[in-house]
């Protein structure tokens, strides 16, 4: 069957460390994997987008990484801040053009 | 600019009642969601329109769930019949078109909770 997991344990790291966070898919192919942030009582937010074809993106302190082969997306996030403190959502974008989430993980970074 | 809205913010209804959320997308965007979340968990898919073409409504969980998009603008999501086990966020999102290669602008939510 089809799906993407997320860690669904908090993650809980210092101010100033690197977060890594997971996105790992089974019986999918996608061409676009998207990250997304949830703050609580909010819609979430988009981040980033990459391409089966790129392996590797970069927007300011974020960067995502997509292996097709090991079907799977890290999302890191270098010089946390408490700020930073939110959810992270992974998308994959799928044949029909929806895209389908993850669960989620938290990420929680203490002062 | 104006982002998505969505209203009601909160809706508390009865078991059984009818209940119609609304999204407004930000206009230009042909592509329309709904999306589900309960609490703790991830985004659930219920459908989605883009522009004139009929719409994607594999996520719906139920017949009770339905929803219109009137002159490729505005949708109103029902839900008849309410059940406990509806009780969740309601989130909208619209793009400019459907596909992954387009970043999906999210709405506040309704929260809908059924007593």
């Amino acid at each position: 069957s089809q799906k993407i997991e997320q860690n669904s344990e908090a993650l809980n790291i210092q101010e100033g460390k690197t977060a890594t966070l997971t996105c790992n898919y089974t019986n999918y192919s996608p061409a676009y994997l998207q990250w997304y942030r949830q703050d609580p009582g909010r819609g979430p937010v988009f981040l980033l987008l990459i391409r089966e074809n790129e392996k590797e993106k970069r927007k300011e302190r974020l960067k995502v990484t997509f292996d097709t082969t090991l079907k799977q997306s890290l999302f890191h996030i270098t010089a946390s801040q408490p700020a930073d403190s939110a959810t992270y959502l992974c998308a994959l974008a799928v044949a029909t053009g929806k895209l389908i989430f993850g669960q989620g993980t938290t990420l929680q970074v203490k002062p | 600019g104006a982002g998505v809205s969505q209203s009601p913010s909160n809706k508390v209804t009865e078991k059984g009642k009818d209940v119609e959320l609304r999204c407004d997308p930000i206009s230009g965007h042909t592509a329309l969601y709904w999306y589900r979340q309960s609490l703790g968990q991830g985004l659930e898919f219920l459908i989605y329109f883009q522009g004139n073409s009929a719409p994607d409504k594999s996520g719906l969980p139920s017949d009770r769930f339905s929803a219109e998009r009137t002159g490729g603008s505005v949708s109103t999501l029902t839900i008849q019949r309410t059940q406990q086990e509806d009780s969740a966020v309601y989130l909208c999102a619209s793009s400019k078109r459907v596909g992954g290669l387009h970043e999906q602008y999210f709405g506040p939510g309704t929260r809908l909770t059924v007593t």
